[in-house]
């Protein structure tokens, strides 16, 4: 089964500080994608990173970065020195071949960056 | 702003009566997708269109809903005899793909909110 688990349903930081959002998924295929976006109170499910299974790189990106480990199958995401902006619901998800052309979604992590 | 483009963004119904939304990709994008969103849950797969086939149908796709895109461009999803349930943020989204192996970004819009009474 493909299945993408959020265990954190929210978090609150103080403005500065890092946080990190987990994101554990399962699938029995080799060839599968996973993404993160960023859904703030508007509705619009905003784009953050694509990674392929076959790059387990880290990527950073300003004060974002990921740490893929397909060991754990986890994909989990950091976000350094936080800022208010930055409070929203992050989803991260799998898109996987076999025909299925679709994202599996967590269930989302709430974040709130208080100043 | 040549993002994916849903319309209405908000639309309040009573129950019994259609409701169609429409999605624009982006263009030059084949692959388009339906999702829907109720709250604190992430967006559910309900319909894939690749060009204008209509390749992939969620179980939630109930009898009531059906969804269309014609010429391969704009879709609209349309649900009948709606019902309190139907209640919820439905996302557009579009990826440009040259096969089903191909992951490329998937976008979405803003969705269209739907309430029924």
């Amino acid at each position: 089964a493909q299945k993408v688990t959020q265990a954190q349903t929210e978090i609150s930081v103080v403005e500065k500080e890092d946080v990190t959002l987990d994101c554990v998924y399962e699938t029995r295929d080799t060839t599968y994608y996973l993404f993160w976006y960023k859904q703030p109170p508007s509705g619009e499910l905003v784009f953050l990173i694509r990674r392929n299974s076959f790059d387990e790189q880290n990527e950073i990106s300003g004060r974002y970065s990921w740490n893929f480990q397909k060991s754990t199958s986890s994909f989990n995401f950091t976000i350094t020195a936080s800022q208010v902006v930055d409070s929203a619901v992050y989803f991260c998800a799998l898109f996987f071949s076999g025909g299925y052309n679709k994202l599996i979604f967590g269930a989302g992590t709430r974040l709130a960056v208080h100043p | 702003d040549t993002g994916v483009s849903q319309d209405p963004r908000h639309k309040i119904t009573k129950r019994g009566q259609n409701v169609t939304f429409r999605c624009d990709p982006i263009s030059e994008h084949n692959r388009l997708y339906w999702y829907r969103q109720t709250l604190g849950q992430g967006p559910e797969f309900l319909t894939y269109f690749q060009n204008e086939a209509q390749l992939e149908k969620s179980r939630l796709l109930s009898d009531r809903f059906s969804a269309e895109r014609p010429k391969g461009s704009f879709s609209t999803l349309e649900i009948q005899r709606t019902e309190q349930g139907d209640s919820a943020m439905y996302l557009c989204a579009s990826s440009l793909g040259s096969s089903t192996l191909s992951g490329n970004t998937i976008y979405f819009g803003e969705g269209s909110w739907l309430t029924v009474v």
